[in-house]
């Protein structure tokens, strides 16, 4: 089945400066690839997704690219802000006898000091 | 209406108590899940539902017993829990099974 792979496990970075989170994924049928955020004692937010078929996607100041030849995706953010502290979770769908299925990374703490 | 909410925020019960969770969104989402999370753990996939019908059971314990009676509900009915299935059980749910989810906030549920 599929298995994603999820680092840093913890990355503290200056407000302003940017972030970067990286996955990888075992299963190369797998084609959708989502974000989620999630502040504490909160639900998981999707904050951006890519499929496949796009190499690199934008909004404002969070992007995700995907290499589909190595089987990893990964999250930037831009100018950072103490707001953007939070856990980060990457997924991807995986197919699971017929039926697809989100396989999450184990997450990254984010934690953006001012 | 573009949320999914979870009923109730928490939950408090004893190893032989019978108690049920509700999730409920009116956004004509075809797809809807459970998942189990633990402190500092990611979600973990438990039920998938595709048009009302269990697609995936992620060999989830009997205990845990899930019910669809129409499309926009989705429930969890428990029974005989342990104390070790405390966590926060998120409801979440997507137009198809292969386009993004969103989830509800969520009940953290106790067993004592």
């Amino acid at each position: 089945g599929e298995n994603v792979e999820q680092h840093p496990s913890t990355l503290s970075v200056q407000e302003g400066d940017s972030a970067v989170i990286k996955c990888t994924y075992s299963d190369s049928a797998s084609n959708y690839f989502p974000w989620y955020k999630q502040e504490l004692g909160k639900r998981p937010q999707l904050i951006i997704d890519i499929r496949s078929n796009v190499g690199e996607k934008k909004d404002q100041r969070i992007a995700v690219t995907l290499n589909k030849t190595a089987k990893h995706f990964s999250l930037h953010i831009t100018e950072t802000q103490p707001e953007d502290s939070a856990v980060y979770f990457c997924a991807a769908l995986a197919r699971n006898t017929g039926f697809q299925k989100l396989v999450f990374g184990t997450g990254t703490r984010l934690l953006v000091s001012p | 209406d573009t949320e999914v909410t979870q009923t109730p925020k928490h939950l408090v019960m004893g190893m032989t108590n019978k108690k049920s969770l509700k999730c409920e969104q009116h956004m004509g989402h075809r797809a809807m899940y459970w998942y189990k999370q633990k402190a500092k753990k990611p979600p973990e996939l438990m039920f998938v539902y595709s048009y009302e019908k269990l697609s995936i059971n992620e060999s989830v314990p009997s205990r845990f017993s899930p019910e669809c009676p129409n499309s926009s509900l989705l429930n969890l009915h428990l029974h005989a829990l342990q104390p070790e299935d405390s966590a926060l059980y998120l409801c979440a749910s997507s137009l198809q099974s292969n386009t993004e989810a969103f989830f509800g906030q969520g009940t953290r549920l106790t067993v004592v």
